[in-house]
């Protein structure tokens, strides 16, 4: 199975300042059929989980650009560029190019 | 609007069946595939069970494996998760959710039904 490993596991940020979460895969999420299906999940408190990019760097209807992803091969990358109250929670990342596995989250909180 | 929402969670004694259903409206349910994902509390996201577009095709993690069964009914829109064997392990609230055609994602997720298995 393909591990997916998420550093750091908590960031506190400030309001208005960028934030950055990493994702890792244990093998190359690039599919046979040319396509990397890495995605990332927001997942704010008692919700469920919301797809805000797939593809590494597709945002999905209604996401703000305020969110971007990036990366290649093994190692991703979710960026906000100025976090937003409303961005509380805690964010993963998944692979769909084996099976589907997830990263173990990353806590994004107010300082 | 695209929805999906889960039923049938319940508390349920360790060893026992229970059945999820996961109805789904505001697209064509039959030419998506589906997929189970569950979280215990206070944790992460884990990957339970998919379905192809027909039901030809099924998927499981290795920790349910033998245990649970998952189905559709594209006459109904509706997916199905059959659990037996239950364990405590089990324990979690159970999403639905759809994939992305041809984007290897999970785009749209359900609120969640809870699964309690205790004595």
């Amino acid at each position: 199975d393909i591990v997916m490993t998420q550093t750091p596991l908590s960031s506190p940020v400030t309001l208005g300042q960028p934030a950055s979460i990493s994702c890792r895969s244990s093998q190359s999420l690039v599919h046979s059929d040319g396509n990397t299906y890495l995605s990332w999940l927001q997942q704010r408190p008692g919700q469920p989980p919301r797809l805000l990019i797939y593809k590494i760097s597709n945002r999905f209807s209604g996401v703000p650009d305020r969110f971007s992803g990036s990366g290649a091969g093994t190692d991703f990358t979710l960026k906000i560029s100025r976090v937003e109250a409303e961005d509380v929670g805690v964010y993963y990342c998944m692979q769909a190019t084996q099976s589907w596995t997830f990263g173990q989250g990353t806590k994004v909180e107010i300082k | 609007e695209v929805q999906v929402v889960e039923s049938g969670g319940a508390l349920v004694q360790p060893g026992g069946s229970l059945r999820l259903s996961c109805a789904a409206s505001g697209f064509t349910f039959s030419t998506y595939a589906m997929h189970w994902v569950r979280q215990a509390p206070g944790k992460g996201l884990e990957y339970v069970s998919g379905i192809s577009r027909n039901g030809d095709g099924t998927s499981y993690a290795n920790s349910v494996k033998g245990r649970f069964t998952i189905s559709r009914d594209n006459s109904k829109n509706t997916l199905y998760l059959q659990m037996g064997s239950l364990r405590t392990e089990d324990m979690a609230v159970y999403y639905c959710a759809r994939e992305g055609y041809g984007d290897g994602t999970l785009d749209y997720w359900g609120q969640g039904t809870l699964v309690t298995v205790s004595s």
